[in-house]
């Protein structure tokens, strides 16, 4: 396993297009979270799933953001009509149950909105 | 709800030397757990070191230590011997019991030959 893969690595898009990011978390992890990072700023958390149930959403930024974890392997966040705010990098995350399991990160998916 | 605060935007240290960077948090929870993340440029964030908030000894991983002072909420991370390969972006994080992550807003950590 070569760990929590995310797709794009980059994506620019104009102002009011819909994109949508994958992420590829390892195979034995039911745990898988989003986060924002802007610049200068810590991660900040969006929404996670436990297999494939959403268990926390209300983080989401505003209701054109959306994730999806089917059948508790991969998950895309959604995030429609966006907007320049939007810019930043879009960071996945997995790991196992439990509070001191450690969290692997991806790369992150760089948003820029034109 | 919990934050996470590190008041020390930017760090520098020589190498070999020993640097502290400074975290501070704040929770209503009884059970949380503090972690310290690194972020080299252009690459992935990993784990450095963790702290379980029940356990009263300071966590060490090698050239990695941190303070744990609990009535003070202070969560700091010491790097002793410090190398050229441990510039990097450092995080600070809290967690409840396997919830999300909190992160504060980080300390840039530069490494001088």
């Amino acid at each position: 396993d070569t760990g929590v893969s995310q797709d794009p690595r980059h994506k620019i898009t104009k102002r009011g297009q819909n994109v949508t990011f994958r992420c590829d978390p390892i195979s034995e992890h039911n745990r898988l979270y989003w986060y924002r990072q802007t610049l200068g700023q810590g991660p900040e958390f969006l929404t996670y799933f436990q297999n494939e149930a959403q268990l926390e959403k209300s983080r989401l930024l505003s209701d054109r953001f959306s994730a999806e974890r089917p059948k508790g392997s991969f998950s895309t966040l959604e995030i429609q009509r966006t907007e320049q705010g939007d810019s930043a990098m879009y960071l996945c995350a997995s790991s196992l149950w439990g509070g001191d399991t450690e969290a692997f990160f991806g790369q992150g998916t760089r948003l820029t909105v034109v | 709800a919990q934050t996470v605060t590190q008041s020390q935007p930017e760090m520098s240290v020589q190498e070999a030397e020993t640097v502290t960077l400074s975290c501070t948090y704040d929770t209503s929870e009884s059970d949380y757990y503090l972690f310290w993340y690194k972020q080299p440029p252009s690459r992935q964030m990993i784990l450095v070191i963790r702290q379980e908030a029940y356990k009263q000894q300071n966590a060490t991983e090698n050239r990695f230590s941190v303070n744990f002072q609990k009535a003070a909420k202070s969560f700091s991370l010491k790097i002793s011997d410090s190398q050229l390969g441990d510039a990097a972006m450092y995080f600070c994080a809290s967690s409840n019991s396997g919830y999300a992550l909190n992160f504060g807003k980080g300390t840039s950590l530069l490494v001088t030959p």
